[in-house]
């Protein structure tokens, strides 16, 4: 069975920094292109990034490029969000999300299995 | 930029059918697109329904179907029970690698 854990989440204040983490289980990390997806509270789902299995190429959202960093490491199973120059409107619920091929493509653009999320607040 | 439209709110009667519909501010939704949706209770994460326009994802009940009607890509719920009322939401590949979701549709059932 397919397990996403996000764990990372908290209080930050605005310009503030944060890093998420994915602990991955029950499949092939190294040959599942992964994503990030946020949901600000009382909002809908909003894709955040994307990464394809060996961590070489990354996507971002127009709203978080340049302040956000997607990285992977495949011996240990896990997906990270080094978010920086936090904002009050990336609060959220951050899920991590596995696609459904090994890379970020049109043909593959799905998500498949969802973690249950770990909430970020922007606030001072 | 592109905007991925989907209704705000929809309403079936319990055993009713509804289409839910996710296009393009835009342009035309087609299977090249490979349209996925998605089912959201209150506190829960999202589930996947339906992925590459019409394939059903594995455990999820016949009741549920995809399809591009007209210029849109559409969700059909035939028979629906009292657990269907939730969110739903398509997303869209673009270009460059970027997904885009639209911004959902609250679905009741009563």
């Amino acid at each position: 069975e397919v397990q996403l854990l996000e764990s990372g989440g908290g209080l930050v204040q605005p310009g503030g920094s944060v890093r998420l983490s994915c602990a991955a289980s029950g499949f092939t990390f190294s040959t599942y292109a992964m994503s990030w997806v946020r949901q600000a509270p009382g909002k809908g789902l909003e894709w955040v990034s994307g990464l394809g299995n060996s961590g070489d190429y990354a996507y971002y959202a127009d709203s978080v490029k340049g302040r956000f960093t997607v990285s992977r490491d495949n011996s240990k199973n896990t997906l990270y969000l080094q978010m920086n120059s936090l904002r009050a409107e990336d609060t959220a619920v951050y899920y991590c999300a596995k696609y459904g091929g090994i890379s970020v493509a049109r043909t593959t653009n799905w998500f498949d299995s969802w973690g249950q999320g770990t909430l970020v607040t922007v606030s001072s | 930029q592109t905007v991925v439209t989907q209704e705000p709110s929809f309403s079936v009667s319990p055993g009713g059918t509804v289409t839910l519909t996710c296009g393009l501010s835009s342009g035309s939704v087609s299977t090249t697109d490979y349209p996925s949706w998605y089912q959201q209770t209150p506190g829960q994460a999202p589930r996947m329904l339906i992925y590459n326009t019409n394939s059903r994802s594995s455990g999820v009940p016949a009741r549920f179907s995809g399809s591009i009607v007209g210029n849109k890509a559409a969700l059909t719920i035939t028979g629906a029970q009292a657990d269907d009322e939730s969110d739903y939401y398509c997303v869209l590949y673009m270009s460059g690698g970027i997904s885009v979701f639209g911004g959902g549709t609250k679905l009741t059932v009563l």
